[in-house]
């Protein structure tokens, strides 16, 4: 089946200092890919979408400046928090799926656990 | 439009009981429902998904129900085991071409007892 693999599953990180998280599709091409957010024992809050080769579409209220999306190939995408504070510590999880056919199924990342101190 | 609401938020299971899961949503487009399944710090895993055109699907001890008049889907999960014990999502979604995005619902944490 498809895989979306996530790195890395938990980082900690200086305020004020940037992170990246890489999300790659293994064994299919990911047109797009979905990053969320999720805090603790809520649900999962879509962030942007990003298309491969063109700028990504963020969600109301979600700072594009903030939060980086790059998805340059058709393997890999990565969401870059800038400048981050502790407030943007969260659960962070990418998704895709394997584009054309019946094939519905949407595959997560493991998600990624940032902690900002 | 675009919500999805599920309930109960949490629900407590003794073995080998019958877990049941409720979500609504408003939008007629969406044709495409999975559950996902979700343990502490892991992304959210799919576990079963249905399309408007039946009204039950199963797969193991899990089975979703679907009731389009009323807009409404169910998850059962039958001979519950303590590790299903996890937070469960249900979603709905477009199946057209290309990727569209999934509404979630708010979560159920589900605690299946020994």
């Amino acid at each position: 089946g498809a895989v979306v693999s996530q790195h890395p599953s938990w980082v900690i990180c200086k305020s004020g200092t940037s992170v990246k998280i890489e999300c790659r599709s293994l064994d299919f091409q990911a047109t797009t890919m979905f990053w969320y957010r999720q805090f603790p024992k809520q649900s999962l809050m879509l962030m942007a979408t990003s298309n491969e080769g063109s700028k990504a579409t963020y969600e109301q209220g979600v700072e594009k400046d903030k939060f980086l999306i790059n998805h340059a190939s058709l393997t890999l995408s990565t969401l870059t928090v800038t400048s981050a504070h502790p407030e943007d510590s969260s659960f962070y999880i990418c998704s895709s799926r394997p584009p054309g056919g019946r094939d519905y199924g949407y595959t997560f990342g493991s998600g990624t656990r940032l902690t900002v101190v | 439009q675009q919500q999805v609401k599920q309930s109960p938020q949490s629900l407590i299971v003794q073995k080998g009981g019958i877990s049941i899961i409720n979500c609504a949503y408003e939008n007629t487009a969406f044709d495409y429902f999975p559950w996902y399944q979700q343990f502490p710090g892991k992304g959210p895993a799919l576990l079963i998904a249905i399309r408007p055109d039946v009204s039950e699907k199963k797969e193991g001890r899990f089975t979703i129900s679907f009731n389009k008049s009323a807009k409404q889907f169910s998850l059962h999960i039958m001979d519950s085991q303590p590790g299903d014990s996890a937070t469960y999502f249900c979603a709905a979604g477009l199946s057209g071409q290309g990727a569209q995005k999934l509404v979630f619902g708010q979560g159920t944490r589900l605690t299946i007892n020994p």
